[in-house]
């Protein structure tokens, strides 16, 4: 069984504050996708990175693939309140042709506070 | 964009009930999955299916049960709900590709 340990488990921090989340496994992925899901909502998709070293920018927030494909994080820059949220990523394995299958972490919960 | 669309965002039952949560996807993917999320636990996969008919254990499958008669549709059956089933169920689709669309969830509570 493949595992995904995410930390921290909880951050909480200042508007306008830099922060990292990280996602850690044994394990070599061919894909990690890092999703947020809000309260009461499914989560949406971020990103999907796939290449080892791989750095993907959306606006604030940065995502980075391990050279080794078994870690990643996410870096936001100068949080917002619309950041809070619960950050998940999932790993792929490729199987026959696809990554349909992922795992999951357990998530790292983000509250910025005005 | 892809929308995914479950019956129902909260839902009570009682113990032994038979409970059928649906899901329904507006594109012609062919992976639809069901997951329960609790605090803690994270996403567990209960069920996935890869077409239609065809249907595969996830990690936890145990008193659940499903069907896919249909592409777009996939239904996840409580045969006898029980209070430890209380939980976020999500289900997502994708094509053969790398992103999960998930939907907003159904929140089902067994007193």
């Amino acid at each position: 069984t493949q595992l995904l340990e995410q930390s921290p488990q909880f951050l909480s921090i200042q508007e306008g504050e830099n922060l990292t989340v990280y996602c850690n496994s044994s394990s070599v992925f061919s894909s990690l996708q890092w999703y947020r899901q809000e309260p009461g909502e499914g989560p949406v998709l971020l990103v999907t990175v796939v290449t080892g070293g791989e750095v993907k920018k959306l606006k604030r927030l940065t995502f980075q693939f391990g050279d080794a494909r078994k870690d990643s994080s996410l870096h936001i820059t100068a949080a917002q309140p619309g950041d809070t949220g619960l950050y998940l990523c999932a790993g792929g394995v490729s199987s026959g042709g696809s990554n349909y299958k992922l795992t999951f972490g357990k998530g790292t919960l983000l509250t910025v506070n005005p | 964009d892809v929308k995914v669309t479950q019956s129902s965002r909260y839902l009570v039952k009682r113990t032994g009930e038979k409970v059928f949560l649906e899901c329904v996807q507006d594109m012609d993917h062919e992976n639809m999955f069901w997951y329960r999320q609790d605090p803690g636990l994270g996403l567990r996969l209960i069920y996935f299916s890869y077409d239609v008919k065809m249907k595969e254990k996830g990690d936890i499958p145990e008193g659940y049960s499903v069907s896919r008669e249909k592409k777009e549709r996939f239904s996840l059956i409580l045969e006898s709900a029980s209070t430890n089933q209380t939980s976020m169920y999500l289900c997502a689709t994708t094509p053969l590709d790398y992103g999960y669309t998930f939907g907003s969830g159904t929140r089902l509570t067994v007193v």
